[in-house]
């Protein structure tokens, strides 16, 4: 595997559903990040992970719950969610915070 | 707070029928503006990053420039496969969010054959 992975390329799960959305980068990168992209709006920064310290949180909903063990490895927790969090959610990183990012294919969820 | 705005909305354009894509951005100090380019159902692809005013960069077709408010993406004889949606985003020095990148709506380009 190269560059950035996401599984799974797509979920649908009702709105009592646990699921868990998981991102790995394989560029040996020190910096990851959660966005959510919904149709006809702008790419959405939800969380950013350095050295696997959270260092941002943008006013995101308790239900999405982030998880970084490693620097290799981003999980995004979802429990409880709304229709509209229906959405393409993209993994990015990073060498480190503020350079180039490489964003991985994304998840597709369906929240019904 | 930081803003970033791309026009057209939507670009279509014949084969071989140059064109530019405009970024216009109000930032805090920028420390970097991206672009990049996104096939439906896809993540974005990495194209370009310009650190200063003055600065240039190419790749096959396409050439990206920066001034202090804007950026513009010129496509060259533009080929089918060039048809995507084409992000620029901006990395400011303001407040505490450093490495936070604010993305613009995208333009989606379409070009014929």
């Amino acid at each position: 595997e190269t560059g950035v992975t996401q599984t799974p390329r797509h979920l649908v799960m009702g709105m009592t559903n646990k699921k868990s959305l998981k991102c790995e980068q394989h560029l040996g990168h020190n910096a990851m990040y959660w966005y959510k992209q919904s149709a006809k709006k702008p790419l959405e920064l939800m969380f950013v992970y350095n050295f696997k310290e959270q260092t941002e949180n943008n006013s995101v909903p308790s239900r999405f719950s982030p998880e970084c063990p490693n620097s290799s490895h981003l999980f995004l927790h979802l429990h409880t969610l709304q229709p509209e969090d229906s959405a393409l959610y993209l993994c990015a990183s990073s060498p480190l915070r503020g350079d180039t990012q490489y964003f991985g294919p994304g998840t597709r969820l369906t929240v019904l | 707070e930081d803003q970033v705005t791309q026009s057209p909305e939507a670009l279509r354009l014949q084969e071989g029928e140059s064109s530019s894509l405009n970024c216009s951005y109000t930032v805090s100090g920028l420390r970097g503006l991206f672009w990049y380019r996104q096939d439906p159902g896809k993540g974005p692809e990495f194209l370009f990053t310009l650190y200063s005013a003055g600065e240039e960069k190419e790749k096959e077709r396409l050439k990206a420039t920066l001034t202090k408010k804007e950026s513009f993406l010129h496509i060259t004889a533009p080929k089918p496969e060039d048809s995507a949606t084409y992000l620029c985003a901006v990395h400011s020095a303001g407040g505490t969010s450093y490495g936070k990148l604010t993305f613009g709506q995208g333009t989606i380009l379409t070009v014929h054959p």
